[in-house]
């Protein structure tokens, strides 16, 4: 079975550009979840999913932040325009359904660096 | 509001000894305790959860850690360091028991496994 997959794994792009970062999550998982690590600071949670809805997006820093997942499957973040703060480690997670405890798998991260 | 402090950013350790990686929490509600492992160019993946059953948790790879609620810890132990645990090890707590919901992490430790 296929992990969770994001590209690119990484990116560079100059201030004030545009990048969209993709997460596929485990096939049949409901819940995506987007994590970001700034560097040598903690990993923070960004938004939640569940299917196509946002079911929590009180972690996204500003409004040039922009999550979608279309169908419920694959995700997407878009960053618009980029400022340098915005480099660290994107994390993707997908779980099932919430039925008691179920565990999020990780993805390996997409590194963006902005210049 | 919850939280995670992770003492050390990087700890070595030789082959064959001790490995103790400190956490401590602070939750305003019972709390769900998790540690996560990184290896280089991999994703997150969980190591072991502490989700209010037994207090000493056992997880993969030899790893165990003890839920200390008057102490508010959660310390990861391996009685005899292997070379392959060198990686990066996070801590977390969630006030719910599921998936990636709303896990604050800590810091994060590098483990340096000294030959």
């Amino acid at each position: 079975e296929a992990g969770v997959t994001q590209f690119p794994s990484h990116s560079v792009i100059e201030k004030g550009q545009t990048v969209t970062l993709r997460c596929d999550p485990i096939s049949g998982h409901d819940n995506l979840y987007w994590y970001r690590r700034v560097m040598g600071k903690e990993i923070k949670f960004l938004l939640h999913f569940v299917k196509e809805s946002k079911q929590d997006e009180s972690g996204m820093p500003n409004n040039r932040f922009l999550a979608e997942r279309t169908g419920g499957t694959y995700s997407t973040l878009k960053v618009q325009p980029a400022e340098l703060e915005d480099s660290g480690v994107y994390f993707c997670a997908s779980s099932q359904d919430h039925q008691g405890w179920t565990e999020a798998f990780f993805g390996q991260g997409t590194r963006l660096t902005v210049v | 509001a919850q939280s995670v402090t992770q003492l050390g950013s990087h700890v070595s350790v030789s082959e064959g000894a001790l490995v103790l990686l400190r956490c401590n929490y602070s939750s305003s509600v019972p709390p769900y305790l998790f540690w996560y492992v990184q290896y280089p160019n991999q994703g997150l993946q969980l190591l072991l959860k502490y989700t209010s059953a037994a207090t000493l948790v056992k997880g993969i790879n030899g790893f165990e850690a003890e839920f200390k609620k008057s102490e508010t810890s959660f310390h990861l132990t391996k009685p005899s360091a292997h070379m392959s645990d060198a990686a990066e090890y996070f801590c977390a707590v969630s006030v719910t028991s599921w998936g990636a919901d709303g896990l604050t992490f800590g810091k994060g430790t590098h483990l340096i496994i000294q030959p």
